[in-house]
């Protein structure tokens, strides 16, 4: 079975913080997809990352960081130097390598403060 | 990227009902969408696969009489719900893959969110 799991239901930093969100995902198929995803409170989901399961390389994006590990099947996103803008609901997503259904995790709500 | 509209972003309409929506992709073809209900405060449940040309794939638990969808061509799903009741409002979000690098990824429209009176 697949299944995702983003245990921080909610965020709160100060801007200019630094915050890690945390993903940890399962799986038996040995190709697969991992996601993150934004959803601002407008509701529209922005796509923000792709990663594969043979590229264990970590990526920066600006202010943004994602760190893959398969040792421990973990895919977290860090945002340095956070700013109100980036106040949403981030989730994670998994997808195996047959199929393209994602499977999302519960999301996590980051509420930066002014 | 890629762009995904939906149409309308909101509707209210009243029990009993039928709305439609709207999902287009509009720079890329998509031969499967996805249709998604999100109710407030949780994650995105995957309903249905939208198939062009062939019958919908509904998700375990979900009725295909009520969310009919149509797949009408490389650029348009539509999903109805039939009949709306109170408890069918919800946040409907569809996406769809466009291939890049080697593989898909799933891009989402706006959504729409419904109100059943």
């Amino acid at each position: 079975a697949q299944k995702v799991t983003q245990a921080q239901t909610e965020i709160s930093v100060v801007e200019k913080e630094d915050v890690t969100l945390d993903c940890v995902y399962e799986t038996r198929d040995t190709t697969y997809y991992l996601f993150w995803y934004k959803q601002p409170p407008s509701g529209e989901l922005v796509f923000l990352i792709r990663r594969n399961s043979f590229d264990e390389q970590n990526e920066i994006s600006g202010r943004y960081s994602w760190n893959f590990q398969k040792s421990t099947s973990s895919f977290n996103f860090t945002i340095t130097a956070s700013q109100v803008v980036d106040s949403a609901v981030y989730f994670c997503a998994l997808r195996g390598g047959a199929t393209n259904k994602l499977i999302f995790g519960t999301g996590t709500l980051l509420a930066v403060q002014p | 990227g890629a762009v995904v509209s939906q149409h309308p972003s909101r509707v209210i309409c009243k029990s009993g009902t039928s709305v439609k929506i709207e999902c287009r992709s509009l720079d890329f073809q998509a031969t499967t969408m996805f249709w998604y209900r999100q109710f407030p405060k949780q994650s995105l449940m995957l309903m249905a696969t939208s198939n062009e040309g062939s019958k919908a794939t509904y998700e375990q638990g979900v009725e295909k009489d009520k969310f009919l969808i149509n797949h009408a061509s490389l650029t348009l799903s539509t999903l109805t719900v039939t009949s709306a009741h109170p408890e069918d409002s919800s946040f409907y979000i569809c996406s769809a893959p466009k291939r890049d690098r080697g593989t898909d990824t799933q891009y989402f429209g706006p959504g729409t969110r419904l109100t059943v009176l």
